[in-house]
């Protein structure tokens, strides 16, 4: 039970890149989460899903898109990166009518 | 006006102190209150769960709400070097699918 892992832990990007960060669980959890933390700033949500093929905005969704094709993954896209998407990105999973939040390792981006 | 508020610290102090981390709130609708601690380079992990108001206890980790002042707490007792982390405060309204979180205290243990 690997509990929710991210990919990749590292990247650096240059501006105008585009790059996809995978975030997996395996506990079956209906509810993902995308968040961004910053410091100072705590941890911003970006996207999250309630279910398979759904997903919603959260606080900081601009410049980022998000899919969930299977229950298990949650994909956050950048299309075209920017300086201030430097940050360190973490994934979440709860159970439904839960409110404990399962985080994983996190992802360090930086864009030069 | 953020709708919690967390000192960011950061906060020192000597092995052994009773160490006390504090959160205030704006929505007196939050049902759900959590703390989750954070070390370096890791993901956050749940410390304390609390639901509506009062006390909660957990070994050395006392997490207490206070709706009426919109408050909560963490307690630290005896506190030791391994405690050394970010604590972020988070709360939830009831039937919420998403968590609120404050900017996290930087706590630091020192030997």
């Amino acid at each position: 039970n690997a509990g929710v892992t991210q990919t990749p832990k590292f990247r650096v990007l240059k501006t105008g890149q585009s790059m996809t960060l995978l975030c997996a669980q395996d506990m079956n959890h209906e509810y993902m989460y995308w968040y961004r933390q910053d410091p100072g700033m705590g941890l911003r949500l970006i996207h999250y899903s309630v279910g398979e093929g759904t997903t919603a905005k959260g606080e900081v969704p601009d410049g980022y898109n998000v899919s969930r094709l299977k229950k298990q993954n949650f994909l956050l896209g950048l299309e075209s990166a920017a300086p201030s998407q430097t940050s360190v990105y973490f994934c979440a999973s709860v159970l439904a009518g839960k409110e404990t939040q399962y985080f994983g390792p996190g992802t360090r981006l930086l864009v030069l | 006006q953020k709708e919690v508020e967390q000192d960011p610290g950061p906060l020192s102090v000597p092995e052994g102190a009773i160490v006390s981390l504090n959160c205030t709130y704006s929505n007196s609708a939050f049902q759900y209150f959590m703390w989750y601690r954070q070390y370096s380079r890791k993901g956050p992990e749940l410390l304390m769960y609390t639901y509506s108001s009062g006390n909660k206890e957990d070994g050395r980790f006392t997490a207490q709400v206070d709706k009426s002042s919109k408050y909560i707490s963490l307690f630290i007792r005896d506190s030791q070097p391994s405690d050394s982390a970010t604590y972020l405060c988070a709360m939830s309204l009831q039937g919420a699918q998403k968590l609120v979180f404050g900017q996290g205290t930087r706590l630091t243990i020192n030997p």
